[in-house]
């Protein structure tokens, strides 16, 4: 039981470049979320999708788009990136009924020189 | 104005050294009060949650309480494993989303 994989673990990328950022559980959780961490900012909620089929914006959308490919993967795509998108991504997933209780990836550290 | 305030920003302990962290909020209409654990490099890893003012959950050393306002997490005998960043989370009603605070960093000497 691996719980929340991501891939990859680090990137780098110049500015302008596109990527995609892999996500999945196999918990059987209907509802994913993407993070990403900044010091002195703590989490902040990207994307979230709450079943499969549907994904809605968070608190920080711009410069990201996501696609819940099924119930277990849920990927996070960087169109052109920019230095404001450095930052630690996390991968996250929960029950619907109790979607608070998150369980977190090991997390993907980007770079974007 | 931030939605979820931790206090403090850091707290160095002795082994043995018994403490709280705060988290206060001040969103209305809370569904859930949510406490994690944060190890360097590593994701957070959920600990607690807290629906009602009053109510109280244990983990070994920890210890998190709820009031109106505000949430403690306590921690009795620390010891250096219990070294991390402690991060809170509010689930607001009406809201699709959890808020999370900045984390307290919590050290540990032996």
């Amino acid at each position: 039981n691996a719980g929340v994989t991501q891939t990859p673990k680090f990137q780098v990328l110049k500015t302008g470049q596109s990527m995609t950022l892999q996500c999945a559980q196999d918990m059987n959780h209907n509802s994913m979320y993407w993070y990403r961490q900044d010091p002195g900012m703590g989490l902040r909620l990207i994307y979230y999708s709450a079943s499969e089929g549907t994904t809605d914006k968070g608190e920080v959308p711009n410069g990201y788009n996501v696609s819940r490919l099924n119930k277990r993967e849920f990927s996070l795509r960087l169109e052109s990136a920019a230095p404001s998108q450095t930052s630690v991504y996390f991968c996250a997933s929960s029950d619907l009924g109790r979607r608070g209780e998150q369980y977190f990836g090991p997390g993907t550290r980007l770079t974007v020189t | 104005e931030d939605q979820v305030t931790q206090s403090p920003e850091a707290l160095r302990l002795q082994e043995g050294e018994s403490s709280s962290l705060n988290c206060s909020y001040t969103v209305s209409g809370l569904r859930g009060l949510f406490w994690y654990r944060q190890d360097p490099g590593k994701g957070p890893e959920f600990l607690f949650t807290l629906y009602s003012a009053g109510e109280e959950k244990e983990k070994e050393r920890l210890k998190a309480t709820l009031t109106k306002k505000e949430s403690f997490l306590h921690i009795t005998a620390p010891k250096p494993e219990d070294s991390a960043t402690y991060l809170c989370a509010v689930w607001e009603g009406g809201s699709e989303k959890l808020v999370f605070g900045k984390g307290t960093k919590l050290t540990v000497n032996p």
